[in-house]
């Protein structure tokens, strides 16, 4: 069956240092997947999505993820973060032929200063 | 650009009660959808519509009714609430009737639910 895990449910990172992000899909086929943020109070945002090329792709606000077909991974990744990171990020598949997606669980960025 | 709007932002019921959520888009989105967030269970799809009139079931769609009347809006029912329910109910839209898989869905700032 599709469905993507995020084995983080929380995650504190210091202003400044790297952050990433796990993501594990299970999919047959190729996958298109997506990376969303939701800040407090709001609903989800898009940060990035893959669909088949370049592995690395380059989202907003210096974020970019990495897919991996043969770990089925998708991971999260930032150099340096900021206090404005701190939110919930879901990793997410496309499923019904594009219709639909199926999200993680989230992982919660705590950032202290 | 184009704007997702949820009413009510907050919705209290009482056990049993009919309660109605809604959503308007103004993108001119073919696609959208609702989902409930949970914490710690991420977002689940209740049901989706790819134009008006239609209506999709998600793996959630037992106890949920909805209702696309007009492309722009996008209802759902939740048609006995449960005690002690406490979810968030987020609206998303997306262009194109389906098969383009990098389409962006946008997301509403969410309805938040809780039932005494």
């Amino acid at each position: 069956a599709q469905s993507v895990t995020q084995p983080d449910a929380r995650v504190t990172v210091s202003e400044g240092a790297s952050l990433q992000l796990r993501c594990k899909y299970s999919y047959f086929g190729t996958p298109y997947l997506f990376w969303y943020v939701q800040y407090p109070r709001q609903g989800l945002q898009l940060l990035l999505k893959y669909y088949p090329g370049d592995p690395v792709v380059q989202g907003v606000n210096g974020f970019e993820a990495e897919f991996s077909k043969s770990n089925s991974s998708f991971h999260l990744r930032k150099a340096s973060v900021h206090w404005s990171d701190w939110a919930v990020y879901f990793c997410a598949v496309s499923i019904k032929g594009g219709r639909a997606l199926i999200f993680g669980t989230g992982t919660t960025v705590s950032v202290s200063p | 650009g184009g704007i997702i709007t949820q009413t009510p932002k907050f919705l209290i019921g009482q056990e049993g009660q009919k309660l109605t959520l809604k959503c308007q888009q103004n993108f001119n989105h073919d696609t959208m959808y609702w989902y409930r967030q949970d914490s710690g269970k991420g977002l689940r799809l209740i049901y989706y519509s790819i134009t008006e009139n239609d209506l999709q079931k998600g793996d959630l769609s037992e106890g949920y009714d909805a209702s696309r009347e007009k492309k722009s809006s996008f209802s759902l029912t939740v048609t006995s609430a449960q005690k002690n329910e406490m979810a968030v109910f987020l609206c998303a839209s997306r262009s194109g009737l389906g098969g383009r898989y990098q389409d962006t869905q946008y997301f509403g700032p969410g309805t938040r639910l809780l039932v005494l």
